[in-house]
């Protein structure tokens, strides 16, 4: 199984801080990643895949880069609404297997 | 609109079963693989079990495999996990997703808004 270790698990910063999410691939992906953000209570957003493709109505603050076993998330100026959990994902082979999660946090 | 909802689920008892549906409307459903993801309660997402387009593909977590199966019915648009010998450790917030393929990568979306087993031991 390729398991997709998440750093930070947590990150407490500011509105309007440059911020970035890592995700490490214990074997390479290819380009079948992608990153998902979830609020409480809602079901999981896409917001890029493969892996800097954002997906359509989601802000360009977002972006994502990244080949082989690692892969980032970075947005560029944090606003309210982005403080959520963010969950990177792999789809190159089953099973699939998610992240552990990052959780961002307003400071 | 796309959209997903599922239902089924509910409150058993350890070795009970559950069958979960997923609705979908606003896309042509038999054009496209689908996907269960759960998630325990204050924890990750985990993937639960895909199937291809038409149905002849299916694959399953080693943690639901023997006991879950997918299937989906195109003509009704909807898409099933039947949940055998349930455990406690399968309670969880059960979605459905979409699994989508093109431009040279994979990605789920859109994904349900859950339907909530409870396995009491």
């Amino acid at each position: 199984d390729i398991q997709l270790t998440q750093s930070p698990s947590f990150l407490s910063a500011s509105v309007g801080d440059r911020v970035t999410i890592t995700c490490r691939a214990s074997q390479a992906i290819s380009s079948y990643s992608a990153w998902y953000q979830q609020k409480p209570g809602k079901a999981p957003k896409l917001l890029i895949y493969g892996p800097s493709t954002l997906q359509s109505g989601v802000p360009s603050r977002f972006s994502g880069s990244g080949s082989g076993t690692e892969f980032t998330l970075t947005i560029s100026s944090l606003q309210p609404e982005d403080f959520a959990t963010y969950y990177c994902q792999q789809l190159n082979s089953y099973p699939i297997t998610f992240g552990q999660g990052t959780r961002l946090e307003i400071k | 609109e796309v959209q997903l909802v599922e239902s089924g689920g509910g409150l058993v008892q350890s070795g009970e079963s559950l069958r979960l549906s997923c609705a979908a409307s606003g896309f042509t459903f038999a054009s496209y693989a689908m996907t269960w993801v759960r998630q325990a309660p204050g924890k990750g997402l985990e993937w639960v079990s895909s199937i291809s387009a038409i149905g002849t593909g299916t694959y399953y977590a080693d943690s639901v495999k023997g006991r879950f199966t997918i299937s989906r019915d195109n003509s009704k648009n909807t898409l099933y996990l039947q949940m055998n010998s349930l455990r406690a450790e399968d309670t969880a917030l059960y979605h459905c997703a979409r699994w989508v393929a093109g431009a040279g990568t994979k990605w789920f979306d859109p994904w349900g808004q859950g339907t909530l087993v409870t396995v009491s031991s």
